[in-house]
């Protein structure tokens, strides 16, 4: 069976400083893959999607970005953290090409910047 | 632009009795429908989801129905149990695009 693990559970950091969040996915081949954000009180955004290695997309202009250096491997970066980018992060799988398929998520990262 | 509503953002409910959950869509191509379960702390688990060709989906105690005329779908769940006390969001998709886009979730109370 496919499951997804995310980590940390839980990051604070100071204002300013870098992030890497990593995700990987296993049981599964050539998945899309997602980064959503989930701030107090609201629903979740969609960040970042990738479709295959080294294909990303950006959906919300921001202070973080993304990548897939391997198949089932997604990682969420800052250089410098925001205040703003305190919040719930998560990532998610699908099957890649088939229609109508659900996402499925990880556990999350709490984050809380100082 | 909040293209997925869910306007009620709790719910109680007593235990053994229905529980409905409400949701609405302004967007009319969106083509798929989705419930998700989420406990604190945990990320979102799939519950059930509808194709805009049908207008009822049923997988045991959930039935998620879909009124594309009114943009409005929800989720009944009979009976409630304790267990499905949690905050559920739906979710909206189009032409496969796979990119959805989330209410804001509603948080139930199923109370004994």
């Amino acid at each position: 069976s496919q499951t997804i693990h995310q980590w940390p559970a839980t990051l604070v950091q100071p204002v300013g400083s870098p992030l890497s969040l990593e995700c990987t996915v296993e049981g599964t081949s050539n998945p899309n893959l997602y980064w959503y954000r989930q701030a107090a009180g609201r629903g979740l955004q969609l960040l970042f999607y990738s479709v295959g290695i080294g294909q990303i997309s950006s959906e919300v202009p921001q202070n973080l970005s993304a990548s897939r250096p391997q198949d089932r491997q997604f990682i969420l970066s800052s250089k410098k953290l925001l205040l703003s980018d305190s919040g719930f992060y998560l990532c998610a799988w699908s099957v890649l090409g088939q229609y109508n398929q659900p996402q499925h998520f990880g556990d999350g990262t709490r984050l809380s910047i100082l | 632009d909040q293209q997925v509503k869910q306007n009620s953002p709790s719910l109680s409910v007593q235990e053994g009795r229905i529980s409905i959950l409400n949701c609405d869509y302004t967007n009319s191509m969106f083509d798929y429908f989705l419930w998700y379960k989420k406990y604190p702390a945990e990320g979102p688990t799939f519950l059930i989801s509808i194709s805009s060709i049908k207008d009822k989906n049923e997988d045991g105690r959930f039935t998620v129905f879909l009124n594309k005329s009114a943009k409005h779908l929800s989720l009944h769940i009979v009976p409630s149990q304790p267990g499905d006390s949690a905050v559920y969001f739906c979710a909206a998709t189009r032409g496969g695009a796979q990119k959805l886009v989330f209410g804001q979730g509603t948080r139930l109370t199923i109370n004994p």
